[in-house]
């Protein structure tokens, strides 16, 4: 079955320390966003890519950073420069349905980092 | 630029009862909203959906939306609450300016009483 694959499922960081979030999917989507959440805030995006090789800052950036150097893989890197990095992290790809503006998206399980 | 208010960060109803999740959206351009469902340490699934026509939605687990565009509403709702309804609920809109992305409320948490 087709689907996105978030791993580690827990991840524990000591502070200043970079560490990265990887998100593979199989449903040969070509674009794939980040979202951090935290309680009571929603889901707020990260950054986004709409296309290999190619990605742009959500509204929340500063601190990540990203790579889309395969279709299939969207890591995500949480650098020491995120002051407050402990969250939720989700990852998300979509294709359009119908040719138009309609699109389907695939939510991840979610990595669960915890800065220690 | 497009946005999503949800109001009301918690609700809590009897098993049995209306359940009604409130969500207003702003946007310039005719939007597609979504409703997702998120039980606790798991992605998101999705409820429903409004794209284009039938401004009454129905979805998964009995739930159904209507979309109201002179109230710039979409609030979703179910007849009779379920113990397992309790879960956390966004509201989000297309971003269709932007490649689709999604943007999101700030969710609503269901308690659901026996």
């Amino acid at each position: 079955d087709g689907g996105i694959t978030q791993s580690p499922k827990y991840l524990f960081r000591k502070e200043g320390q970079n560490v990265t979030l990887s998100c593979e999917q199989n449903l040969n989507h070509d674009a794939m966003y980040w979202y951090r959440q935290d309680p009571g805030q929603g889901l707020r995006l990260i950054y986004y890519s709409q296309i290999v090789n190619d990605f742009q800052k959500g509204d929340i950036a500063e601190g990540y950073s990203v790579s889309r150097e395969k279709k299939e893989s969207f890591p995500l890197t949480v650098t020491s420069a995120q002051k407050n990095p402990t969250a939720f992290y989700l990852c998300a790809s979509s294709t359009p349905l119908d040719g138009g503006l309609n699109y389907g998206y695939t939510f991840g399980s979610g990595t669960r980092l915890t800065v220690v | 630029a497009q946005s999503v208010t949800q109001l009301g960060s918690h609700v809590s109803v009897s098993e049995g009862a209306l359940v009604l999740l409130r969500c207003n959206y702003s946007s310039s351009v005719p939007p597609y909203l979504f409703w997702y469902v998120q039980y606790p340490n798991q992605g998101l699934q999705l409820l429903l959906k409004y794209t284009t026509g039938a401004t009454l939605v129905k979805g998964i687990n009995g739930f159904e939306a209507e979309f109201k565009k002179s109230e710039t509403s979409f609030h979703l709702t179910k007849p009779s609450a379920h113990m397992s309804d309790a879960a956390e609920y966004f509201c989000a809109v297309s971003d269709d300016n932007q490649g689709g992305k999604l943007i999101f409320g700030q969710g609503t948490e269901l308690s659901v009483k026996p």
